[in-house]
């Protein structure tokens, strides 16, 4: 079945380590997209890619960073700048890169909680 | 600039009743607007989108929106409410062409029996 898939579901954290969420794809799309999710905050966009070794930063991209070496793979590490890290974290992918808007395909989400 | 604002953040029915989740939205062109739906520590699903078809959108497990563009609202409607239905709802609005996708901050469906 077509799909995306994030690892793991459920991540801990001690303050001051970086930690790296996978996000993997098969459903052949150019855009990825990783998503923050807080209670009541709606999702904010962290960063966004829309083809390979290319990637743009979103609203909220401090304290995390992506890369793109594969149209498959768009992995996100919260790295230790992040000042509050603990939420849930979705990943996306749409099949509209540049040209029309499609619907987003998400992950089921990983939850970070750092102790 | 965009925006989309879900006018309730917490609903509550009675299985069987009528739903109504409302959802407006601001855009300079021409919107493509979605609905997702998300359970507990789930991903989200797509119910149903609009963009620029008919206006009347029919979507999974019973739901429809209705796209007014003279009110910029996009509601999101289902005749009877089944438990299942307990979730918490996004309107989403983009525009064609971009990477931008707009989210509402989400209102909780409480389905009572």
């Amino acid at each position: 079945d077509g799909g995306i898939t994030q690892s793991p579901k459920y991540l801990f954290r001690k303050e001051g380590q970086n930690v790296t969420l996978s996000c993997e794809q098969n459903l052949n799309h150019d855009a990825m997209y990783w998503y923050r999710q807080d209670p009541g905050q709606g999702l904010r966009l962290i960063y966004y890619s829309q083809i390979v070794n290319d990637f743009q930063k979103g609203d909220i991209a401090e304290g995390y960073s992506v890369s793109r070496e594969k149209k498959e793979s768009f992995p996100l590490t919260v790295t230790s700048a992040q000042k509050n890290p603990t939420a849930f974290y979705l990943c996306a992918s749409s099949s509209s890169g540049l040209s029309n808007t499609g619907e987003l395909f998400f992950g089921e989400g990983s939850r970070l909680t750092v102790l | 600039a965009q925006s989309v604002t879900q006018l309730d953040s917490h609903v509550s029915v009675s299985e069987g009743t009528p739903v109504l989740l409302r959802c407006n939205y601001s855009s300079s062109y021409s919107p493509s607007l979605f609905w997702y739906v998300q359970h507990p520590n789930k991903g989200l699903q797509l119910l149903l989108k609009y963009t620029s078809a008919a206006t009347l959108v029919k979507g999974i497990n019973g739901f429809e929106a209705e796209f007014k563009k003279s009110e910029t609202s996009f509601h999101l409607t289902k005749p009877s409410a089944h438990m299942s239905d307990a979730a918490e709802y996004f309107c989403v609005v983009s525009t064609s062409g971009t990477y931008k996708y707009i989210f509402g901050t989400g209102t909780r469906l409480k389905v009572l029996a």
